[in-house]
């Protein structure tokens, strides 16, 4: 079983800062992960996929790095509504998501 | 463009079965170019895969709900739903649905829907 460690747990911040999110693979996953935004009653959004192509309709100050066990999600000026839970995701083996960041406004 | 909603008994008691239904719009949930799967968040918890169906009725399903849980699609409702049986307090989460791509990334997903598993 492939573990998705995401760190930090919690990140504060101000609008138009930088935000860097880790999350960590217990082995290789090459680049297949992914990348989700989750807010209270909304329908979670995906992000990033195979660790740096955007999703459809996502703006460009969000990108993802990485590859083998290490990766980054990075919002590049944070807008008010960016605040939200991070999610990373691997396919290996089978569906697996990290435990999550959670992005608050400082 | 597809839209998921989820929806079910919002209180289901322990033992028995949880049964959620998720209603595709815009879209054929028979289309060949779909595939479906349930994610789950207890509270104060992360997401966590429970299973997903593909071409010709195939599923998988995480192991630790393998023997539980039953997805299946309605074609004639253009609806997916999700069965858990034997279900404890442990089954609480809000249960989203989503559409599965050919790389296993889920997109769009439908609002959620929460259960309360009730001793």
């Amino acid at each position: 079983e492939i573990v998705l460690t995401q760190s930090p747990a919690t990140l504060s911040l101000s609008p138009g800062e930088r935000a860097t999110l880790s999350c960590r693979a217990s082995q290789s996953v090459s680049s297949y992960l992914a990348w989700y935004q989750l807010k209270p009653g909304q329908a979670p959004r995906l992000l990033i996929y195979d660790a740096s192509n955007r999703a459809t309709g996502i703006p460009a100050r969000f990108s993802g790095s990485g590859s083998g066990t290490d990766f980054t999600l990075t919002i590049s000026s944070l807008e008010p509504e960016d605040f939200a839970v991070y999610y990373c995701q691997h396919r290996t083996n089978w569906p697996a998501f990290g435990q999550g960041t959670r992005l608050e406004i400082k | 463009q597809l839209q998921l909603q989820e929806s079910g008994p919002g209180l289901v008691k322990a033992s028995e079965t949880l049964s959620l239904t998720c209603t595709v719009s815009g879209g054929s949930i028979s289309s060949s170019s779909y595939y479906w799967g349930w994610i789950r968040q207890p509270p104060g918890k992360g997401l966590e895969w429970v299973g997903s169906i593909y071409h010709a009725g195939s599923t998988w399903y995480t192991p630790s709900l393998k023997r539980r849980a039953t997805i299946s699609v309605d074609t004639s409702k253009n609806q997916l739903s999700l069965k858990l049986s034997s279900v404890t307090a442990a089954d609480t989460a809000v249960y989203y649905c989503a559409i599965v791509d050919s790389n296993n990334w889920f997109d769009p997903w439908g609002q959620g829907t929460l259960v309360t598993v009730s001793s």
